[in-house]
């Protein structure tokens, strides 16, 4: 079946320096990828998202770039903080045989600081 | 805004015993609304799913069960709990065209 899968597992990372974090899909139809940031005992965040129209989106100090040749996306954090330790997701959406679409995530790095 | 609870946070249950776990969303209408569990240290396993009221798709066969009784309350049912159902649930909402999903804090459940 489709899936969505990461790089790496684990991340660790000093403090102030860039984080990069690897994500591949393998569904060339999935039109919208979506990063989640979850801290330990609680739910998934929105962090950034992108349409598959897009190569690069930017927010407050990360970014996303999709590669669609390669389905392949990465979440890039600038100036990593203790702050930022997490477990990092992305999410493909898919759409359904009815009007739904169901998130399908990977099975998320853990970024240490 | 929209907000959205889950409860509750944490649950520890006998083998054996029945589960509710209610979520409900505010300040929206006719969200989807979803169910998903996550295993320690791993990626979120989408459950049930549903895009109105008594309409609930399964995505994965289970000991669960979900209902919708209302436009925005989603249940998460079981009438016996096994050992393999102890993880950690979330439920999330979309809108209608459903793309960005927005997550409860979740229910860590034990049974034990």
């Amino acid at each position: 079946g489709e899936s969505v899968g990461l790089h790496l597992p684990t991340l660790s990372v000093q403090e102030g320096d860039n984080s990069i974090i690897n994500c591949a899909y393998s569904n060339s139809a999935s039109d919208y990828f979506i990063w989640y940031k979850q801290e330990s005992g609680k739910g998934p965040q929105f962090i950034i998202d992108i349409r598959s129209n897009m190569d690069k989106r930017q927010g407050q100090r990360v970014t996303v770039l999709l590669n669609k040749t390669v389905k392949h996306l990465s979440l890039q954090i600038a100036a990593t903080q203790p702050g930022d330790s997490a477990v990092y997701f992305c999410a493909e959406n898919l759409k359904s045989s009815g009007s739904a679409r169901q998130l399908t995530f990977g099975s998320g790095t853990q970024l240490t600081v | 805004s929209q907000t959205i609870h889950q409860w509750p946070a944490t649950l520890v249950q006998p083998v054996g015993s029945p589960l509710s776990l209610e979520c409900t969303v505010e300040g929206t209408s006719n969200p989807n609304l979803y169910w998903y569990r996550q295993a320690a240290g791993r990626g979120l396993q989408l459950l049930f799913y549903s895009v109105g009221i008594g309409q609930i798709s399964s995505e994965v066969p289970q000991n669960l069960s979900a209902s919708r009784p209302q436009d925005r309350q989603f249940i998460l049912s079981s009438k016996k709990l096994l050992l393999s159902d102890s993880g950690f649930y979330l439920c999330a909402w979309t809108w209608t065209a459903g793309e960005q999903a927005f997550f409860g804090q979740g229910t860590r459940l034990t049974v034990v």
